[in-house]
């Protein structure tokens, strides 16, 4: 079975610097698609960025992008010039893309902090 | 506009008492998930449906059920079999073909 850690429960950054958030899965699967969405306090879940696993050149969406590195099955988001919205909680998220496969695995998620 | 919503916001219940909670969208997606949400734990998939009139249980499906007559509609139950019912709960839709999910607001059930 496919697992979705986050080793770090909380982060703090100084606004305006950058924060990178750790995420590291373990599956045998090849193809698949991993997922990085912020929660703020109002607790509706927001889409950051996402990774299909056959490409190889790291996502980014505007001050947001990711480290893929497929062979150490790890997937860490980083945030440049980090914003006072930019507190929230952080969910990874795997998926399969094997036919007939549609749940998602979430982390535990890591609670970040931006210090004015 | 396009979305998903879950009524109520909160929604308070004594021990013993299944209680419904709503998940509507019209975003005309295909397929539809609940998760159950507590501190520490991350998100966990409680049941999912792909088509009307099909589900499948997730990984903590005891003490909860659903139904999906409707396209846009898929109710969550939560039984009185269930131990340990209050938390946060989300609902979400994707639409087939499509890889991200989109969420609602979600319920925040607690059993007194």
């Amino acid at each position: 079975a496919q697992t979705v850690t986050q080793s770090q429960p909380e982060m703090s950054v100084q606004e305006a610097e950058t924060v990178t958030l750790s995420c590291t899965y373990d599956t045998s699967e090849s193809d698949y698609y991993l997922f990085w969405y912020k929660q703020p306090p109002s607790r509706q879940m927001i889409l950051v960025i996402r990774q299909e696993a056959y490409k190889q050149q790291n996502a980014t969406e505007n001050r947001f992008s990711v480290n893929f590195q497929k062979a150490a099955k790890s997937f860490s988001l980083k945030i440049s010039d980090s914003q006072l919205g930019d507190a929230a909680m952080y969910f990874c998220a795997y998926r399969s893309r094997t036919s007939g496969t549609y749940k998602y695995i979430f982390g535990t998620g890591t609670r970040l902090k931006v210090l004015a | 506009d396009g979305g998903i919503t879950q009524s109520p916001k909160y929604l308070f219940r004594k021990e013993g008492q299944n209680v419904t909670l709503s998940c509507e969208q019209n975003l005309n997606h295909d397929a539809m998930y609940w998760y159950r949400q507590d501190p520490g734990q991350g998100l966990r998939l409680i049941y999912y449906s792909q088509i009307v009139n099909d589900f499948q249980k997730g990984d903590i499906a005891e003490g909860y059920s659903v139904s999906r007559e409707k396209k846009e509609s898929f109710p969550l139950t939560v039984t009185s079999a269930q131990k340990n019912p209050t938390a946060f709960y989300l609902c979400a839709s994707r639409n087939q073909g499509h890889n991200e999910q989109f969420f609602g607001p979600g319920t925040r059930l607690t059993v007194l």
